[in-house]
């Protein structure tokens, strides 16, 4: 079936740094893939959506300056936790859309910063 | 998204069938019921979705009442894995956001 492959699984980054998650879709081609954000004991939060070629699409009350999504290719999407604090701890999971009816989720990336 | 209903958690004995209820009492024509489950530090996984019409895969059943007003996942038999956090989700099949809300954390117990 057709899988995600999400990277790193975790990372811990110093205050002020700067992470970046990767999303590959492994044998399909992506044009449009979607960042999720989680925080303990909750459900995951639509963040934004990202589409192949052009600007990703921001939900509400998301910071698109401190959130930057890239999707150049067919394959690879990245979210890039700019200047991270401690609150931007979270687990941050990627998907995409396959066929009609199905979504695929990557396996997650656990952000911590100290 | 038509707002979806589920208790926040529900034990089952291992072996037996765990039956997790869904309320979309706002459900609209072209939506479907999706059902997706999250283990514990996982991506969310797949599990079976339906538009009226009864589903059956080798994973679950879905029953959707008549009136599509709510919805019953059904794991046959369950085990110590299916100890997850299951998401019940409406949406229209082309449209292309997923909105995940509270679901039910299901405990399987020896």
């Amino acid at each position: 079936g057709a899988v995600v492959s999400q990277h790193p699984s975790w990372v811990i980054c110093k205050s002020g740094t700067s992470v970046k998650i990767e999303c590959r879709s492994l044998d399909f081609q992506a044009t449009t893939m979607f960042w999720y954000r989680q925080f303990p004991k909750q459900s995951l939060m639509l963040m934004a959506t990202s589409n192949e070629g052009s600007k990703a699409t921001y939900e509400q009350g998301v910071e698109k300056d401190k959130f930057l999504i890239n999707h150049a290719s067919l394959t690879l999407s990245t979210l890039t936790v700019t200047s991270a604090h401690p609150e931007d701890s979270s687990f941050y999971i990627c998907s995409a859309r396959v066929g009609q009816f199905g979504y695929t989720f990557g396996s997650g990336t656990r952000l911590t910063v100290v | 998204d038509a707002k979806t209903t589920q208790p926040p958690s529900m034990d089952c004995a291992e072996g037996r069938a765990a039956n997790l209820p869904c309320n979309h009492s706002t459900i609209s024509g072209n939506e479907y019921v999706y059902w997706y489950r999250q283990i514990h530090s996982q991506g969310p996984q797949y599990i079976i979705h339906g538009l009226k019409n009864n589903e059956t895969n080798e994973m679950a059943s879905l029953i959707i009442t008549e009136d599509r007003k709510s919805s019953t996942l059904i794991l046959p038999h369950a085990t110590l894995r299916d100890t997850a956090v299951y998401y019940c989700i409406v949406r229209p099949h082309n449209f292309n956001k997923f909105y995940f809300g509270s679901g039910t954390k299901l405990n399987v117990k020896p």
